[in-house]
Protein backbone atom coordinates (compact mmCIF):
# COMPACT_ATOMS: atom_id res chain seq x y z
CA UNK A 1 0.00 0.00 0.00
CA UNK A 2 0.89 3.90 -0.01
CA UNK A 3 3.26 5.21 2.22
CA UNK A 4 1.91 8.86 3.62
CA UNK A 5 3.46 10.14 6.55
CA UNK A 6 1.80 13.29 8.68
CA UNK A 7 3.94 15.60 10.72
CA UNK A 8 3.44 16.32 13.59
CA UNK A 9 1.80 13.87 15.11
CA UNK A 10 0.87 15.37 17.76
CA UNK A 11 1.32 19.21 18.34
CA UNK A 12 0.09 21.09 21.86
CA UNK A 13 -0.21 25.06 21.77
CA UNK A 14 -1.46 28.06 23.05
CA UNK A 15 -4.63 29.57 21.97
CA UNK A 16 -4.29 32.21 19.13
CA UNK A 17 -1.59 30.39 17.38
CA UNK A 18 -0.93 29.28 14.02
CA UNK A 19 0.12 25.71 14.09
CA UNK A 20 1.16 24.02 10.19
CA UNK A 21 0.58 20.37 9.78
CA UNK A 22 2.42 18.52 6.98
CA UNK A 23 1.50 15.39 5.09
CA UNK A 24 3.65 13.46 2.54
CA UNK A 25 3.00 11.02 0.50
CA UNK A 26 6.36 8.96 -0.36
CA UNK A 27 5.86 6.87 -2.69
CA UNK A 28 3.47 8.14 -5.44
CA UNK A 29 2.23 11.22 -6.50
CA UNK A 30 -0.64 13.08 -4.73
CA UNK A 31 -2.50 14.92 -7.30
CA UNK A 32 -5.41 15.29 -5.29
CA UNK A 33 -5.20 15.82 -1.69
CA UNK A 34 -8.30 15.72 0.68
CA UNK A 35 -8.61 16.90 4.36
CA UNK A 36 -10.12 15.62 7.16
CA UNK A 37 -10.92 16.38 10.66
CA UNK A 38 -12.54 13.70 13.38
CA UNK A 39 -13.61 15.04 16.92
CA UNK A 40 -13.28 12.36 19.85
CA UNK A 41 -15.48 8.92 19.34
CA UNK A 42 -16.64 10.81 15.91
CA UNK A 43 -16.39 10.16 12.20
CA UNK A 44 -14.27 11.60 9.65
CA UNK A 45 -15.19 15.16 8.33
CA UNK A 46 -14.11 15.94 5.29
CA UNK A 47 -13.05 19.35 5.46
CA UNK A 48 -11.78 20.46 1.95
CA UNK A 49 -10.22 18.85 -0.91
CA UNK A 50 -7.18 20.03 -3.30
CA UNK A 51 -5.91 19.48 -6.24
CA UNK A 52 -2.24 20.21 -7.32
CA UNK A 53 -1.65 23.55 -8.34
CA UNK A 54 -5.17 24.79 -7.38
CA UNK A 55 -7.30 26.43 -4.50
CA UNK A 56 -8.68 23.88 -2.06
CA UNK A 57 -12.29 23.50 -2.51
CA UNK A 58 -13.86 23.60 1.09
CA UNK A 59 -17.05 21.57 2.65
CA UNK A 60 -19.96 23.65 3.57
CA UNK A 61 -19.04 25.11 7.60
CA UNK A 62 -15.53 25.07 6.79
CA UNK A 63 -13.64 28.15 7.29
CA UNK A 64 -11.21 28.76 4.24
CA UNK A 65 -9.40 31.78 6.17
CA UNK A 66 -9.34 29.26 8.94
CA UNK A 67 -7.76 25.97 7.73
CA UNK A 68 -5.53 27.10 4.80
CA UNK A 69 -4.23 24.23 2.65
CA UNK A 70 -1.49 24.51 0.10
CA UNK A 71 -0.79 21.91 -2.44
CA UNK A 72 2.25 22.95 -4.24
CA UNK A 73 3.71 19.56 -4.99
CA UNK A 74 2.48 16.30 -5.90
CA UNK A 75 4.16 14.97 -2.84
CA UNK A 76 3.36 17.69 -0.17
CA UNK A 77 0.13 19.23 1.18
CA UNK A 78 0.31 21.27 4.24
CA UNK A 79 -3.09 22.63 6.22
CA UNK A 80 -2.42 25.35 8.89
CA UNK A 81 -4.75 25.89 11.29
CA UNK A 82 -4.41 29.46 12.26
CA UNK A 83 -5.22 31.61 15.06
CA UNK A 84 -5.75 28.19 17.10
CA UNK A 85 -8.66 27.97 19.37
CA UNK A 86 -9.39 25.05 21.79
CA UNK A 87 -12.29 24.18 19.68
CA UNK A 88 -9.78 23.20 17.63
CA UNK A 89 -8.50 20.79 18.97
CA UNK A 90 -9.04 17.65 17.19
CA UNK A 91 -7.13 14.41 14.83
CA UNK A 92 -6.14 16.60 11.83
CA UNK A 93 -5.76 13.77 8.45
CA UNK A 94 -4.83 13.74 5.29
CA UNK A 95 -5.83 11.17 2.41
CA UNK A 96 -3.79 11.71 -1.08
CA UNK A 97 -4.63 10.31 -4.41
CA UNK A 98 -2.89 9.67 -7.39
CA UNK A 99 -6.20 9.76 -9.83
CA UNK A 100 -3.93 7.62 -12.28
CA UNK A 101 -5.93 4.15 -11.46
CA UNK A 102 -2.82 2.67 -9.12
CA UNK A 103 -4.32 4.01 -6.02
CA UNK A 104 -7.25 5.99 -7.30
CA UNK A 105 -10.02 3.75 -6.41
CA UNK A 106 -8.43 3.21 -2.94
CA UNK A 107 -8.25 5.81 -0.53
CA UNK A 108 -5.39 5.92 1.92
CA UNK A 109 -4.58 7.85 5.12
CA UNK A 110 -2.11 10.10 6.67
CA UNK A 111 -1.60 8.53 10.84
CA UNK A 112 -3.32 11.68 11.59
CA UNK A 113 -2.04 14.67 13.53
CA UNK A 114 -3.31 15.36 17.14
CA UNK A 115 -3.87 18.98 17.45
CA UNK A 116 -4.51 20.02 21.26
CA UNK A 117 -4.92 23.97 22.00
CA UNK A 118 -4.71 24.91 25.30
CA UNK B 1 -11.29 21.33 25.29
CA UNK B 2 -12.16 19.07 22.85
CA UNK B 3 -15.84 19.05 21.29
CA UNK B 4 -18.00 16.20 23.09
CA UNK B 5 -19.83 14.32 20.36
CA UNK B 6 -22.45 11.31 20.06
CA UNK B 7 -20.74 7.93 21.28
CA UNK B 8 -20.13 5.50 18.71
CA UNK B 9 -22.24 2.37 18.62
CA UNK B 10 -20.16 -0.75 20.25
CA UNK B 11 -20.78 -4.43 19.28
CA UNK B 12 -18.92 -7.08 21.67
CA UNK B 13 -18.29 -10.17 20.41
CA UNK B 14 -16.88 -13.58 21.30
CA UNK B 15 -13.14 -14.59 20.19
CA UNK B 16 -13.82 -17.07 17.22
CA UNK B 17 -17.34 -15.89 16.56
CA UNK B 18 -18.32 -13.88 13.79
CA UNK B 19 -19.40 -10.10 13.38
CA UNK B 20 -21.33 -7.85 11.26
CA UNK B 21 -21.49 -4.60 11.55
CA UNK B 22 -23.76 -2.16 9.25
CA UNK B 23 -23.90 0.93 7.96
CA UNK B 24 -26.28 2.92 6.05
CA UNK B 25 -25.62 5.46 3.31
CA UNK B 26 -27.21 8.57 2.89
CA UNK B 27 -26.54 8.96 -0.94
CA UNK B 28 -28.31 7.07 -4.05
CA UNK B 29 -25.87 8.35 -6.48
CA UNK B 30 -23.28 6.64 -4.31
CA UNK B 31 -21.54 3.70 -6.40
CA UNK B 32 -18.25 3.08 -4.86
CA UNK B 33 -18.43 2.30 -0.73
CA UNK B 34 -14.87 1.26 1.20
CA UNK B 35 -14.85 -0.52 4.78
CA UNK B 36 -12.32 1.08 6.81
CA UNK B 37 -10.75 0.05 10.37
CA UNK B 38 -9.21 2.20 13.23
CA UNK B 39 -7.40 1.63 15.79
CA UNK B 40 -7.33 4.14 18.68
CA UNK B 41 -5.04 6.89 17.71
CA UNK B 42 -4.57 6.35 13.91
CA UNK B 43 -5.16 6.79 10.19
CA UNK B 44 -7.93 4.63 9.28
CA UNK B 45 -6.64 1.53 7.47
CA UNK B 46 -8.48 0.32 4.47
CA UNK B 47 -10.46 -3.49 4.39
CA UNK B 48 -12.06 -3.40 1.43
CA UNK B 49 -14.59 -2.33 -1.12
CA UNK B 50 -17.45 -2.65 -3.24
CA UNK B 51 -18.66 -0.85 -6.20
CA UNK B 52 -22.53 -0.57 -6.74
CA UNK B 53 -22.57 -3.09 -9.80
CA UNK B 54 -21.78 -5.53 -7.15
CA UNK B 55 -24.32 -6.49 -4.36
CA UNK B 56 -21.34 -8.84 -2.42
CA UNK B 57 -17.58 -9.03 -2.41
CA UNK B 58 -15.43 -11.13 -0.26
CA UNK B 59 -11.84 -10.63 1.00
CA UNK B 60 -9.70 -12.55 3.67
CA UNK B 61 -12.05 -13.21 6.48
CA UNK B 62 -14.48 -10.42 5.83
CA UNK B 63 -17.34 -10.10 3.23
CA UNK B 64 -18.79 -6.97 1.86
CA UNK B 65 -23.30 -6.49 1.00
CA UNK B 66 -24.26 -3.97 -0.58
CA UNK B 67 -27.77 -3.73 -0.58
CA UNK B 68 -28.77 -0.27 -2.89
CA UNK B 69 -32.70 -0.62 -2.53
CA UNK B 70 -32.53 0.59 1.16
CA UNK B 71 -28.95 2.02 0.98
CA UNK B 72 -26.94 -0.01 3.57
CA UNK B 73 -23.76 -1.60 3.59
CA UNK B 74 -22.85 -4.32 6.08
CA UNK B 75 -19.29 -5.71 7.30
CA UNK B 76 -18.59 -9.18 7.86
CA UNK B 77 -15.74 -10.50 9.89
CA UNK B 78 -15.38 -14.15 10.05
CA UNK B 79 -13.94 -15.75 13.12
CA UNK B 80 -13.47 -12.50 14.77
CA UNK B 81 -10.23 -12.08 16.51
CA UNK B 82 -8.58 -9.65 19.39
CA UNK B 83 -6.78 -7.81 16.90
CA UNK B 84 -10.27 -7.04 15.27
CA UNK B 85 -10.94 -4.83 17.97
CA UNK B 86 -10.83 -0.98 16.44
CA UNK B 87 -13.89 1.26 15.12
CA UNK B 88 -15.15 0.47 11.60
CA UNK B 89 -16.59 3.09 9.31
CA UNK B 90 -17.94 2.91 5.83
CA UNK B 91 -17.37 6.05 3.22
CA UNK B 92 -19.34 6.16 0.39
CA UNK B 93 -18.46 7.52 -2.40
CA UNK B 94 -19.30 9.17 -6.67
CA UNK B 95 -17.04 8.01 -8.92
CA UNK B 96 -14.28 7.62 -6.70
CA UNK B 97 -14.10 11.66 -5.82
CA UNK B 98 -15.10 12.82 -2.00
CA UNK B 99 -15.24 10.53 0.76
CA UNK B 100 -17.99 10.61 2.98
CA UNK B 101 -17.77 8.43 6.26
CA UNK B 102 -20.29 6.74 8.64
CA UNK B 103 -21.00 7.11 12.33
CA UNK B 104 -18.45 3.88 12.87
CA UNK B 105 -18.75 0.82 14.88
CA UNK B 106 -16.77 0.43 17.88
CA UNK B 107 -15.81 -3.47 17.74
CA UNK B 108 -14.58 -4.97 21.02
CA UNK B 109 -13.67 -8.61 20.59
CA UNK B 110 -13.54 -10.46 24.07
CA UNK B 111 -11.08 -13.17 24.71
Amino acid sequence: GAVVSQHPSWVICKSGTSVKIECRSLDFQATTMFWYRQFPKQSLMLMATSNEGSKATYEQGVEKDKFLINHASLTLSTLTVTSAHPEDSSFYICSPTSGDGRFADTQYFGPGTRLTVL
Amino acid sequence: GESVGLHLPTLSVQEGDNSIINCAYSNSASDYFIWYKQESGKGPQFIIDIRSNMDKRQGQRVTVLLNKTVKHLSLQIAATQPGDSAVYFCAESVGGNQFYFGTGTSLTVIP
